[in-house]
């Protein structure tokens, strides 16, 4: 157990609609990324908070977007959902520091109909 | 534009035997690389990391070796046992205050009884 959660575990929705992923880092990580899992692809980066703010973005598609409330949980919004958005979805977190290792959530299965 | 590449999709190697997993990137500036494994329905979990001013590190079972001339570093496992069976991602990151991972697409180790 990383530490690490995220909710829900599976979601099945229909194209077009809008769901919400959600992560709660490890206790006293101030840092959270979110990366996304395709059939057949490496984990690519999505976007990172640290402390509330946003610090970085991949190649985040704008019908993505994400926060990071007060109390360090953070949501990955994805909207105008296509059947190309269905992946794995992992959130991670680490402290702040030089190459601090991430520990990652067991993910959000997402599959789009 | 694949800049960490694992080109071994899959691998499969005799129980107390060596595995050998293998990783090409293509970013000079990356300077400290990691290997994640994964089980299925889990999020990775990190097993051994390295910066780019070594060119080996240890830990037990698992020693990582960088060859920065090359731009290939792997991972090997000795001896392997059954419980090494695992989806294993390589990542790499720079020191540009994000510390985001690049990762590879992974290499499925099965270990052999």
């Amino acid at each position: 157990d990383s530490g690490v959660t995220q909710t829900p575990k599976h979601l099945i929705t229909a194209t077009g609609q809008r769901v919400t992923l959600r992560c709660s880092p490890r206790s006293g990580d101030l840092s959270v990324y979110w990366y996304q899992q395709s059939l057949d692809q490496g984990l690519q980066f999505l976007i990172q908070y640290y402390n509330g703010e946003e610090r970085a973005k991949g190649n985040i598609l704008e019908r993505f977007s994400a926060q990071q409330f007060p109390d360090l949980h953070s949501e990955l919004n994805l909207s105008s959902l296509e059947l190309g958005d269905s992946a794995l979805y992992f959130c991670a977190s680490s402290t702040a520091g030089v190459y601090n290792e991430q520990f990652f959530g067991p993910g959000t299965r997402l599959t789009v109909l | 534009d694949q800049q960490v590449k694992q080109n071994s999709p899959s691998l499969s190697v005799q129980e107390g035997r060596i595995s050998i997993l293998n990783c090409d990137y293509t970013n000079s500036m990356f300077d400290y690389f990691l290997w994640y494994k994964k089980y299925p329905a889990e999020g990775p979990t990190f097993l051994i990391s390295i910066s780019s001013i070594k060119d080996k590190n240890e830990d037990g079972r698992f020693t990582v070796f960088l060859n920065k001339s090359a731009k290939h570093l792997s991972l090997h496992i000795v001896p392997s046992q059954p419980g090494d069976s695992a989806v294993y991602f390589c990542a790499a990151t720079l020191d540009s205050g994000t510390y985001k991972y690049i990762f590879g697409t992974g290499t499925r180790l099965k270990v052999l009884a």
